[in-house]
């Protein structure tokens, strides 16, 4: 979507390895979230932030860090104390009572 | 403990026939809930939502059904077209979270429909 890029499509890292996905967002929305989805499971919530300077966990943060800087940006960090980090992340962006917006995805995989 | 369930991984249907697909909650406080359609490799989209205080929201070929008591949902895809083949997911959302809570949505396994020519 070109509202929402996240990049890159594909990741590949080495087990204890941190890697950091980028999100950056042009459609001024103030609300940024990182979903992970699984094989047969539905999305759910790392981390959101509403405001620049401020975000909040969501239901399964552990292993992850997240920071906003700026308005159109929220990079989400896997570090290596989550034990599963293999799946697709998905960023997303909202403002006032609109839907969530998604971008389209990265794939990460650790090896 | 999941909240939203779809207890269909996948359905097949035929083109031009009705596509049903459900989703079931036992959260009370949920008081609105919406459909996303999911590519392959792709993020989900926005496709139909509904309040509580409705019973069914229609946009062209799909509608929403929405049984409280029974806490049931469903959306209906008429007529089916091949081009509708994608993941779908119901998701909800609880009372009270307005605004930027919008986005902390409780979302459902998914069901895989595919439509065939």
């Amino acid at each position: 979507d070109g509202g929402i890029t996240q990049s890159p499509k594909y990741l590949f890292r080495k087990e204890g390895q941190n890697v950091t996905l980028s999100c950056e967002q042009n459609l001024n929305h103030d609300a940024m979230y990182w979903y992970r989805q699984d094989p047969g499971q539905g999305l759910r919530l790392i981390y959101y932030s509403q405001i620049v300077n401020d975000f909040q966990k969501g239901d399964i943060a552990e292993g992850y860090s997240v920071s906003r800087e700026k308005k159109e940006s929220f990079p989400l960090t896997v570090t290596s104390a989550q034990k599963n980090p293999t799946a697709f992340y998905l960023c997303a962006t909202s403002a006032g009572n609109s839907p969530l917006h998604f971008g389209n995805g990265t794939r990460l995989t650790v090896t | 403990d999941q909240q939203v369930k779809q207890n269909s991984p996948s359905l097949s249907v035929q083109e031009g026939r009705i596509s049903i697909l459900n989703c079931d909650y036992t959260n009370s406080m949920f008081d609105y809930f919406l459909w996303y359609k999911k590519y392959p490799a792709e993020g989900p989209t926005f496709l139909i939502s509904i309040s509580s205080i409705k019973d069914k929201n229609e946009d062209g070929r799909f509608t929403v059904f929405l049984n409280k008591s029974a806490k049931h949902l469903s959306l209906h895809i008429v007529p089916s077209q091949p081009g509708d083949s994608a993941v779908y997911f119901c998701a909800a959302i609880g009372s009270g979270a307005g605004g930027t809570s919008y986005g902390k949505l409780t979302f459902g396994q998914g069901t895989i429909l595919t439509v065939h020519p």
